[in-house]
């Protein structure tokens, strides 16, 4: 079936570093795919996605291409904020669901 | 986009009890969906709940262990049945945010801890 693939956690960055958390699928066709996010607290909520291949996702600063080549959604960021710091979980779509990676935690310190 | 309170926020349970989560969404929606999260692990689909309807339970659960209720368009309620240390997990509910986008909404989440 069909699954999702995310970097291990946590990372630890400083403010205004860059960031990539990796994200590679395994899937039939082309599903769409979403970056969520979850704030401490907070339920998830979608931080950006893609529908068709090529697509770049946008959303407060982050960014993700939708890559059929390496199946992958990488999810990037120039310069992060301590407000940044969650739990980010890659996803894709398939008849009915949203199949989910493990997330990844993030946090950033000032 | 919708706003889902979930209660209780967390609980600690005893082996062999039962536990009812409660879901309520501010606005009307056609499904909605259980999720479970364990320690460490991916966010698993648990069973999809449509008013008026049985749920449709996914691979590896069952009707005996979660059953659902979904009596109107806004309220539902999973309950953890016969629960073991196993069951210790954070569960979600979550709601279709635009028709057909399959981009969803989630509560904040029930994080139980049975001992």
């Amino acid at each position: 079936g069909n699954s999702v693939t995310q970097m291990e956690g946590p990372v630890t960055l400083s403010e205004e570093a860059f960031l990539t958390i990796n994200c590679t699928y395994t899937a039939t066709g082309y599903p769409s795919l979403f970056w969520y996010v979850q704030y401490p607290g907070e339920g998830l909520q979608l931080l950006l996605k893609a529908t068709k291949a090529d697509d770049k996702g946008s959303n407060k600063g982050f960014e993700a291409t939708y890559r059929k080549e390496t199946t992958s959604f990488h999810l990037e960021k120039g310069s992060v904020q301590v407000s940044d710091s969650a739990v980010y979980f890659c996803a894709l779509v398939e008849p009915k669901k949203l199949v989910f990676g493990k997330g990844t935690k993030l946090t950033v310190n000032p | 986009s919708a706003v889902i309170s979930q209660k209780p926020s967390r609980d600690i349970c005893q082996r062999g009890t039962s536990l009812t989560i409660q879901c309520q969404v501010d606005s009307q929606v056609t499904m909605m969906f259980w999720y479970r999260q364990q320690p460490g692990q991916s966010l698993t689909l648990i069973a999809t709940a449509n008013q008026g309807s049985e749920a449709t339970y996914e691979s590896g659960f069952v009707i005996d262990k979660f059953p659902i209720s979904r009596p109107n368009l806004t309220f539902s309620t999973l309950t953890v049945s016969n629960m073991s240390p196993e069951d210790s997990s954070i569960y979600l509910c979550s709601v279709d945010g635009q028709a057909g986008a399959n981009v969803l909404t989630f509560g904040a989440g029930s994080r139980l801890t049975v001992l």
